[in-house]
């Protein structure tokens, strides 16, 4: 069936870096595109970005760019992200989810189908 | 950034209800606007994408409309099932938003 296996949970120091992976399986992985969400504790849904598959464009949350790398490796199905100079805001579970895999300018005329189970990312001293 | 407004925050419907849940845009998305469930401890689930298009496996009672800036999700007959928190998200432009989300509660 399909669906997106994730990484497991983390934890790391401020300052430091995490690199969440995205396994998918049952569907053709470079027809798609996987967008980033996180969710601080007790809190809503946060978009980070998005990565065409595809093509290989990316979009990243204004506040995240500089911080954020979003990947995916064909040759395994998988996508990533890292997230770099971690702060303790950073906390929260992170969920990656399938999209389309070409959106004109960004626009994409659907939602996120199918999700990963999500990964907690905590980041405290 | 396009900036989404959900309405209610929270409501308590009892089993069998209707309920009605609305989201404002602050500039036009088209039809370019998503509607997610979550229940506690889980990913989001999709319902409908595009305003109106129910995703497949998703029961009939939950149906969506609108356009432009303003839209609405509906659940008829809601099922116990149903008690979760709903969050609107527009895919128009970028930064892709959701909105704050509405906790649907047993009454």
């Amino acid at each position: 069936q399909v669906q997106l296996v994730q990484s497991g949970a983390e934890v790391k120091k401020p300052g430091a870096s995490v690199k969440v992976s995205c396994k998918a399986s049952g569907y053709s992985f470079t027809s798609y595109g996987i967008s980033w969400v996180r969710q601080a504790p007790g809190q809503g849904l946060e978009w980070m970005g998005w990565i065409s598959v595809y093509n290989g464009n990316t979009h990243y949350a204004h506040n995240l760019q500089g911080r954020v790398t979003m990947t995916a490796d064909t040759s395994t199905s998988t996508a990533y992200m890292e997230l770099r100079s971690l702060r303790s805001d950073d906390t929260a579970v992170y969920y990656c989810a399938r999209g389309l895999g070409y959106c004109s300018g960004g626009s994409c005329p659907s939602g996120m189908d199918v999700w990963g189970q999500g990964t907690t990312v905590t980041v405290s001293s | 950034d396009i900036q989404m407004t959900q309405s209610p925050s929270s409501l308590s419907a009892s089993v069998r209800d209707r309920v009605t849940i609305t989201c404002r845009t602050s500039q036009s998305v088209g039809s370019y606007l998503n509607w997610y469930q979550q229940k506690p401890g889980k990913a989001p689930n999709l319902l409908i994408s595009a305003t109106s298009s129910v995703q497949s496996g998703v029961p009939s009672r939950f149906s969506g409309s609108g356009s432009g800036t303003d839209f609405t999700l509906t659940i008829s007959n809601l099922q116990p099932e149903d008690f979760a928190t709903y969050y609107c998200q527009q895919s128009y432009s970028i930064p892709w938003t959701f909105g704050q989300g509405t906790k649907v509660e047993i009454k």
